[in-house]
């Protein structure tokens, strides 16, 4: 199975700062294929990006996807503080579908 | 809008079996896959499987073979996953996922759309 690994643990951040969490795979992901959730305490996690670098609907355009391979990056432009929360990768091209560990990011 | 909404939190004891549903609505139901996604206290997401309504096609990560089941009823437009032997380890909540395949079965979009999530508690 492919493992999505995502470092660091935790990101401690200003307001206002950008924010570049990494997720790196163990072998080649189609860019079509990988996704960026956000989840907040008690809640759902929700989908931030699919295919690598598409908004999902409502997303702010703060929030953005790129990168290819085995290497992605979702950067957040400008931190607000309702961006904290917990940042999962996800590939969903290959079964089994494969989250990583998760990037918790906080805001100062 | 759409909404996928869940049953509510179940306790279980070790050796027995829960069935969670997720009913969906303000879409097609047959058009979309319904996977699986379950998160114990305080740690990441897991994927366990899917089911598509139109097919009843399903498919399970390996670590589930043979202990869940995964079906859904298109004139309710529910899903419906029931996993056996519970052992403490599968105390989490559980997590409905809405995804788009295309016409070669791959998904385009991610999990665009998820339930509420039920707390399934394992314990004696």
């Amino acid at each position: 199975e492919i493992v999505l690994t995502q470092p660091p643990g935790t990101l401690s951040l200003s307001p206002g700062e950008r924010a570049a969490l990494s997720c790196r795979a163990s072998q080649i992901v189609s860019s079509d294929y990988l996704g960026w959730y956000q989840q907040k305490p008690g809640q759902a996690p929700r989908l931030l990006i699919y295919g690598a670098s598409r908004r999902a609907t409502g997303i702010p355009d703060r929030f953005s996807g790129s990168g290819s391979g085995t290497d992605f990056t979702l950067t957040i432009s400008r931190l607000e503080p309702e961006d904290s929360a917990v940042y999962y990768c996800q590939q969903y091209g290959i079964s089994p579908l494969t989250f990583g560990g998760g990037t918790k990011v906080e805001i100062k | 809008q759409v909404q996928l909404v869940q049953s509510g939190a179940e306790v279980k004891k070790p050796g027995a079996s829960v069935k969670v549903s997720c009913k969906a609505s303000g879409y097609t139901f047959s058009g979309y896959d319904i996977n699986w996604v379950r998160q114990a206290t305080g740690q990441g997401l897991e994927w366990m499987g899917w089911v598509n309504p139109k097919s009843a096609n399903t498919g399970y990560a390996q670590r589930f073979q043979g202990r869940v089941t995964m079906t859904m009823s298109t004139s309710t437009s529910t899903a419906y996953m029931e996993l056996s032997s519970l052992t403490s380890e599968d105390t989490a909540v559980y997590y409905c996922v809405r995804y788009f395949s295309d016409s070669s079965g791959y998904y385009t979009k991610g999990g665009d759309y998820w339930g509420q999530g039920t707390l399934v508690t394992v314990s004696s």
